[in-house]
């Protein structure tokens, strides 16, 4: 149980288009979704938390108008990089966290690649 | 200002060795710990948590955390380790001034190699 996918696992673009990417909970319905960057040999940081019908909270420096954040559904999460950049390219990472509590721990999609030419 | 602290990039140690990663933690209210791994090329993966309760707490793959509210400590442990066991380690605590959206604090992460 608990299992989080994310698509695409690997997208190149060229610089100045959009690539969208999508979370799904497979398995549970996720009240909250997380959306990290991580570089190389570095921690996640995080970028926004989405919950399910209201507009993503983002973090300081994270630009909102970029960085395209939708939580429709209690299942899907969507995270769009408008007008990307080569410095846009990094490992990107969803989570989900159930309701029920703030004790749940966040489960964790594979990531996405994302590399801009 | 809440953080956690993971003093070690890089932790070596040889199979069938116990192992520690440390993990240190500053909020303001009691700590809700979570470790996670990330193995290469793979999602993180939970570990084990502390909200209350027993300070030592076991999870998967063999692997416990010891609470310690005096040492503000939440080290990671595995009384023998596999090289398996390879990863990245995180530990996290949750941003108890986030109010109700469930954002945890992350350390830097700590590099664990187990050695044949």
């Amino acid at each position: 149980g608990a299992v989080v996918s994310q698509h695409p696992s690997r997208v190149i673009c060229k610089s100045g288009t959009s690539v969208k990417i999508e979370c799904r909970s497979l398995d549970f319905q996720a009240t909250t979704m997380f959306w990290y960057r991580q570089f190389p040999k570095q921690s996640l940081m995080l970028m926004a938390t989405s919950n399910e019908g209201s507009k993503a909270t983002y973090e300081q420096g994270v630009e909102k108008d970029k960085f395209l954040i939708n939580h429709a559904s209690l299942t899907l999460s969507t995270l769009t990089v408008t007008s990307a950049h080569p410095e846009d390219s990094s490992f990107y990472i969803c989570s989900a966290s159930t309701s029920g509590g703030l004790y749940n721990e966040q489960f964790f999609g594979p990531g996405t690649r994302l590399t801009v030419l | 200002a809440q953080s956690v602290a993971q003093p070690e990039d890089q932790v070596n140690v040889a199979e069938g060795n116990p192992l520690t990663v440390k993990c240190t933690y500053s909020v303001s209210g009691n700590p809700y710990l979570f470790w996670y791994v990330q193995y290469p090329n793979r999602g993180l993966q939970f570990l084990l948590k502390y909200i209350t309760g027993d300070n030592l707490v076991k999870g998967s793959y063999g692997f416990e955390a010891e609470f310690n509210k005096s040492q503000t400590s939440f080290h990671l442990k595995k009384p023998s380790a596999l090289v398996s066991d390879s990863a990245l380690y995180f530990c996290a605590v949750r941003d108890l001034q986030a109010g109700n959206n469930r954002k945890l604090i992350w350390g830097l992460g700590t590099s664990l190699a187990v050695n044949p």
